[in-house]
């Protein structure tokens, strides 16, 4: 079956600049997790949707950070006012049991 | 500060051998671990995991040893083979299961398998 799919999978952008990123997770997971990945780091958690319970938002990094899950399924990370230290892979996870699968990843790079 | 630690950032094997990929861990109320591989342009897919209850997960050529006491955990590949070659994350959590919990990941191994 499909896996995790994300969008756009590269993004070049301006600093100032808002951007969205997008995360279609497998069909009927209930957990969603955003994270990402900055050169040389560890994978960084920034966000966790389970089921309609209220997302856990502990990891973003700053109010510019904010996340949407629609219908329970597709997600949206947005990034208001875009800064360099907010380059990075984005990955997305949804979760059957106690393992997560992943998406490709956005590459999102602000000059 | 740290709480999931790789403190080797590559390790190169020849094919055939056993790789042996190590992993710290700070915090004592984690209780369930997991190793990720990832290759490039590509997201982490799951490994292997074990929980705290135990000391040794095994399938086929991978092995996750747990020492509790020592707050370290490892990952053993044998025999090694080529398309192994990938960067390995330590992932750890606080409660079992991943979707109970946020997963805390280490920084990456990246395992080179020389044919």
């Amino acid at each position: 079956g499909a896996g995790v799919s994300q969008s756009p999978s590269n993004k070049v952008t301006e600093k100032g600049k808002d951007v969205e990123l997008r995360c279609d997770p497998i069909s009927g997971h209930t957990a969603l997790y955003w994270y990402r990945q900055s050169l040389g780091q560890g994978l960084e958690f920034l966000i966790y949707f389970q089921g309609n319970s209220a997302p856990d938002k502990s990891g973003l990094p700053s109010d510019r950070f904010s996340a949407e899950r629609t219908g329970g399924s597709v997600s949206t990370l947005t990034i208001q006012r875009t800064q360099q230290e907010d380059s990075a892979v984005y990955l997305c996870a949804s979760t059957q049991r106690d393992e997560q699968y992943f998406g490709p990843g956005t590459r999102l790079t602000v000059t | 500060d740290q709480q999931v630690k790789q403190n080797s950032p590559s390790l190169s094997v020849q094919e055939g051998r056993i790789s042996i990929l190590n992993c710290d861990y700070t915090n004592s109320m984690f209780d369930y671990f997991l190793w990720y591989k990832k290759y490039p342009a590509e997201g982490p897919t799951f490994l292997i995991s074990i929980s705290s209850i135990k000391d040794k997960n095994e399938d086929g050529r991978f092995t996750v040893f747990l020492n509790k006491s020592a707050k370290h955990l490892s990952l053993h590949i044998v025999p090694s083979q080529p398309g192994d070659s990938a960067v390995y994350f330590c992932a750890a959590s606080g409660r079992y299961g991943g979707s109970q919990g946020n997963l805390i990941f280490g920084k990456g191994t990246k395992l080179s398998v020389k044919p």
